[in-house]
Protein backbone atom coordinates (compact mmCIF):
# COMPACT_ATOMS: atom_id res chain seq x y z
CA UNK A 1 0.00 0.00 0.00
CA UNK A 2 1.60 2.91 -1.26
CA UNK A 3 -0.75 5.90 0.01
CA UNK A 4 -2.10 6.46 -3.62
CA UNK A 5 -5.14 4.65 -4.68
CA UNK A 6 -6.47 4.22 -8.74
CA UNK A 7 -10.46 3.37 -9.56
CA UNK A 8 -11.33 1.78 -11.81
CA UNK A 9 -8.17 -0.71 -11.99
CA UNK A 10 -10.05 -1.81 -15.12
CA UNK A 11 -11.44 -0.23 -18.22
CA UNK A 12 -13.02 -0.92 -21.58
CA UNK A 13 -14.52 1.80 -23.23
CA UNK A 14 -15.61 2.23 -26.76
CA UNK A 15 -14.64 5.37 -28.83
CA UNK A 16 -17.67 7.10 -28.43
CA UNK A 17 -18.04 6.80 -24.64
CA UNK A 18 -17.14 9.45 -21.64
CA UNK A 19 -15.60 8.26 -18.78
CA UNK A 20 -13.20 9.21 -15.99
CA UNK A 21 -10.46 8.15 -14.14
CA UNK A 22 -9.77 8.74 -10.24
CA UNK A 23 -6.84 9.04 -8.21
CA UNK A 24 -6.23 9.87 -4.75
CA UNK A 25 -3.71 10.22 -2.23
CA UNK A 26 -3.49 9.90 1.26
CA UNK A 27 0.25 11.29 2.11
CA UNK A 28 -0.43 14.62 2.30
CA UNK A 29 1.53 15.62 -0.87
CA UNK A 30 1.06 19.02 -3.12
CA UNK A 31 1.93 17.59 -6.60
CA UNK A 32 0.04 15.52 -8.58
CA UNK A 33 0.55 13.77 -11.70
CA UNK A 34 -0.76 11.60 -14.80
CA UNK A 35 1.32 8.88 -16.54
CA UNK A 36 0.53 6.45 -19.61
CA UNK A 37 2.83 3.46 -19.64
CA UNK A 38 2.68 1.43 -22.77
CA UNK A 39 4.51 -2.06 -22.77
CA UNK A 40 8.20 -1.37 -23.57
CA UNK A 41 8.20 2.26 -23.67
CA UNK A 42 9.00 4.63 -20.66
CA UNK A 43 6.57 6.45 -18.49
CA UNK A 44 4.86 8.96 -20.43
CA UNK A 45 4.67 12.49 -18.70
CA UNK A 46 0.73 13.86 -19.16
CA UNK A 47 -0.32 16.21 -16.80
CA UNK A 48 1.29 17.58 -13.52
CA UNK A 49 -0.77 19.63 -10.85
CA UNK A 50 1.33 21.46 -8.04
CA UNK A 51 -0.72 22.72 -5.53
CA UNK A 52 -3.86 22.42 -7.71
CA UNK A 53 -2.38 24.60 -10.47
CA UNK A 54 -1.85 22.93 -13.75
CA UNK A 55 1.87 22.96 -14.31
CA UNK A 56 2.81 20.51 -16.95
CA UNK A 57 0.34 19.43 -20.03
CA UNK A 58 3.54 18.15 -22.46
CA UNK A 59 1.41 18.28 -25.57
CA UNK A 60 -1.35 15.84 -24.40
CA UNK A 61 -4.39 15.73 -27.44
CA UNK A 62 -7.67 17.33 -26.12
CA UNK A 63 -9.66 14.06 -25.74
CA UNK A 64 -7.60 14.04 -22.41
CA UNK A 65 -8.53 16.29 -19.65
CA UNK A 66 -7.78 16.70 -15.91
CA UNK A 67 -8.92 17.96 -12.94
CA UNK A 68 -7.64 18.38 -9.83
CA UNK A 69 -10.17 19.95 -7.57
CA UNK A 70 -7.72 19.93 -4.21
CA UNK A 71 -4.60 18.43 -3.35
CA UNK A 72 -5.81 15.03 -2.51
CA UNK A 73 -7.74 14.16 -5.68
CA UNK A 74 -6.73 13.94 -9.49
CA UNK A 75 -9.28 13.12 -12.37
CA UNK A 76 -8.40 11.89 -15.89
CA UNK A 77 -11.28 12.72 -18.20
CA UNK A 78 -11.58 10.49 -21.14
CA UNK A 79 -13.71 11.15 -24.58
CA UNK A 80 -13.39 10.17 -28.17
CA UNK A 81 -10.31 8.18 -27.76
CA UNK A 82 -8.55 5.93 -30.18
CA UNK A 83 -7.47 2.12 -29.77
CA UNK A 84 -3.91 3.35 -29.39
CA UNK A 85 -4.81 5.55 -26.17
CA UNK A 86 -5.19 1.62 -24.30
CA UNK A 87 -2.34 1.66 -22.07
CA UNK A 88 -2.26 1.69 -18.34
CA UNK A 89 -2.36 4.91 -16.49
CA UNK A 90 -0.55 5.61 -13.53
CA UNK A 91 -1.30 8.36 -11.14
CA UNK A 92 1.84 9.92 -8.93
CA UNK A 93 2.01 12.25 -6.01
CA UNK A 94 4.98 13.96 -4.67
CA UNK A 95 5.44 16.87 -1.92
CA UNK A 96 6.12 19.36 -4.76
CA UNK A 97 9.15 20.37 -3.00
CA UNK A 98 11.12 21.31 -6.03
CA UNK A 99 14.27 19.78 -5.91
CA UNK A 100 15.98 16.92 -6.66
CA UNK A 101 14.91 14.54 -3.90
CA UNK A 102 11.03 15.40 -4.53
CA UNK A 103 10.16 11.37 -4.80
CA UNK A 104 7.03 10.19 -6.70
CA UNK A 105 4.96 7.51 -5.32
CA UNK A 106 2.59 5.83 -7.59
CA UNK A 107 -0.61 4.55 -7.24
CA UNK A 108 -0.89 0.96 -9.41
CA UNK A 109 -2.67 2.23 -12.35
CA UNK A 110 -5.98 1.81 -14.50
CA UNK A 111 -5.67 -0.35 -16.70
CA UNK A 112 -7.76 1.03 -19.97
CA UNK A 113 -9.02 -0.85 -23.16
CA UNK A 114 -10.25 1.33 -25.87
CA UNK A 115 -12.10 -0.68 -28.46
CA UNK B 1 17.11 14.91 -26.98
CA UNK B 2 17.20 12.98 -23.29
CA UNK B 3 17.76 9.58 -23.10
CA UNK B 4 17.84 6.70 -20.82
CA UNK B 5 19.05 3.11 -21.62
CA UNK B 6 18.84 0.45 -19.83
CA UNK B 7 18.38 -4.08 -21.11
CA UNK B 8 15.03 -4.62 -21.48
CA UNK B 9 15.08 -8.16 -20.02
CA UNK B 10 17.85 -9.99 -18.14
CA UNK B 11 17.67 -13.50 -16.49
CA UNK B 12 19.22 -14.48 -12.98
CA UNK B 13 19.20 -17.52 -10.89
CA UNK B 14 17.58 -17.61 -7.38
CA UNK B 15 20.24 -16.88 -4.59
CA UNK B 16 22.97 -14.88 -7.48
CA UNK B 17 23.98 -11.53 -7.82
CA UNK B 18 22.13 -9.10 -11.07
CA UNK B 19 23.07 -6.14 -12.15
CA UNK B 20 21.34 -3.66 -14.00
CA UNK B 21 23.03 -0.60 -15.99
CA UNK B 22 21.50 2.32 -16.85
CA UNK B 23 23.05 4.71 -18.98
CA UNK B 24 21.52 8.81 -19.80
CA UNK B 25 21.91 11.88 -21.14
CA UNK B 26 20.53 14.45 -19.87
CA UNK B 27 19.79 18.34 -19.84
CA UNK B 28 20.82 18.63 -16.55
CA UNK B 29 21.13 16.43 -13.52
CA UNK B 30 19.12 16.43 -10.18
CA UNK B 31 19.81 12.82 -9.12
CA UNK B 32 18.91 9.53 -10.33
CA UNK B 33 15.88 7.04 -9.21
CA UNK B 34 15.40 3.21 -9.05
CA UNK B 35 12.10 2.17 -8.85
CA UNK B 36 10.53 -1.85 -8.67
CA UNK B 37 7.22 -2.35 -10.91
CA UNK B 38 5.88 -6.00 -10.20
CA UNK B 39 3.40 -7.08 -13.34
CA UNK B 40 -0.02 -5.17 -12.70
CA UNK B 41 1.10 -3.08 -10.04
CA UNK B 42 2.59 0.02 -8.63
CA UNK B 43 6.25 0.99 -9.43
CA UNK B 44 7.71 1.64 -6.14
CA UNK B 45 10.50 3.41 -4.80
CA UNK B 46 13.94 1.69 -4.39
CA UNK B 47 16.92 4.49 -4.22
CA UNK B 48 18.07 8.04 -4.85
CA UNK B 49 21.41 8.87 -5.88
CA UNK B 50 22.80 12.42 -6.68
CA UNK B 51 26.08 11.97 -5.61
CA UNK B 52 29.23 10.06 -7.12
CA UNK B 53 29.15 6.62 -5.03
CA UNK B 54 27.42 3.20 -3.69
CA UNK B 55 24.29 3.11 -1.74
CA UNK B 56 23.61 -0.01 -0.03
CA UNK B 57 20.27 -0.75 1.39
CA UNK B 58 19.81 -4.38 2.75
CA UNK B 59 20.25 -6.32 -0.31
CA UNK B 60 19.83 -3.99 -2.82
CA UNK B 61 22.54 -0.97 -3.74
CA UNK B 62 22.04 1.37 -6.73
CA UNK B 63 25.51 2.96 -8.04
CA UNK B 64 26.27 6.54 -9.93
CA UNK B 65 28.80 8.20 -11.76
CA UNK B 66 27.74 11.32 -13.23
CA UNK B 67 30.76 11.99 -15.24
CA UNK B 68 29.94 8.83 -16.95
CA UNK B 69 26.31 9.36 -16.81
CA UNK B 70 25.49 5.51 -15.97
CA UNK B 71 24.56 3.90 -12.86
CA UNK B 72 23.69 0.39 -11.66
CA UNK B 73 21.58 -1.47 -9.21
CA UNK B 74 22.86 -4.22 -7.47
CA UNK B 75 20.42 -7.06 -6.20
CA UNK B 76 22.21 -9.46 -3.91
CA UNK B 77 20.78 -12.90 -2.71
CA UNK B 78 18.16 -13.01 -5.47
CA UNK B 79 14.52 -14.07 -4.51
CA UNK B 80 11.71 -15.56 -6.69
CA UNK B 81 9.80 -12.44 -5.66
CA UNK B 82 12.07 -9.77 -7.03
CA UNK B 83 10.64 -11.08 -10.23
CA UNK B 84 10.03 -7.67 -11.38
CA UNK B 85 11.04 -4.93 -13.63
CA UNK B 86 12.56 -2.01 -12.79
CA UNK B 87 12.95 1.42 -14.01
CA UNK B 88 15.64 4.09 -13.88
CA UNK B 89 14.70 7.50 -14.08
CA UNK B 90 16.92 10.53 -14.43
CA UNK B 91 15.33 14.28 -12.66
CA UNK B 92 16.65 16.59 -15.24
CA UNK B 93 17.22 20.36 -14.71
CA UNK B 94 13.47 21.43 -14.63
CA UNK B 95 12.97 19.20 -11.99
CA UNK B 96 11.12 16.84 -14.50
CA UNK B 97 11.47 12.73 -14.45
CA UNK B 98 13.08 11.23 -17.52
CA UNK B 99 12.37 7.48 -17.65
CA UNK B 100 14.19 4.54 -19.08
CA UNK B 101 11.67 1.72 -20.99
CA UNK B 102 12.42 -0.65 -17.74
CA UNK B 103 14.48 -3.77 -17.56
CA UNK B 104 12.34 -6.80 -16.67
CA UNK B 105 14.08 -9.47 -14.67
CA UNK B 106 13.20 -12.70 -14.46
CA UNK B 107 14.73 -14.93 -11.73
CA UNK B 108 14.72 -19.01 -12.13
CA UNK B 109 14.69 -21.16 -9.19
Amino acid sequence: ETGVTQTPRHLVMGMTNKKSLKCEQHLGHNAMYWYKQSAKKPLELMFVYNFKEQTENNSVPSRFSPECPNSSHLFLHLHTLQPEDSALYLCASSQGSGSGTDTQYFGPGTRLTVL
Amino acid sequence: GQNIDQPTEMTATEGAIVQINCTYQTSGFNGLFWYQQHAGEAPTFLSYNVLDGLEEKGRFSSFLSRSKGYSYLLLKELQMKDSASYLCAVMDSNYQLIWGAGTKLIIKP
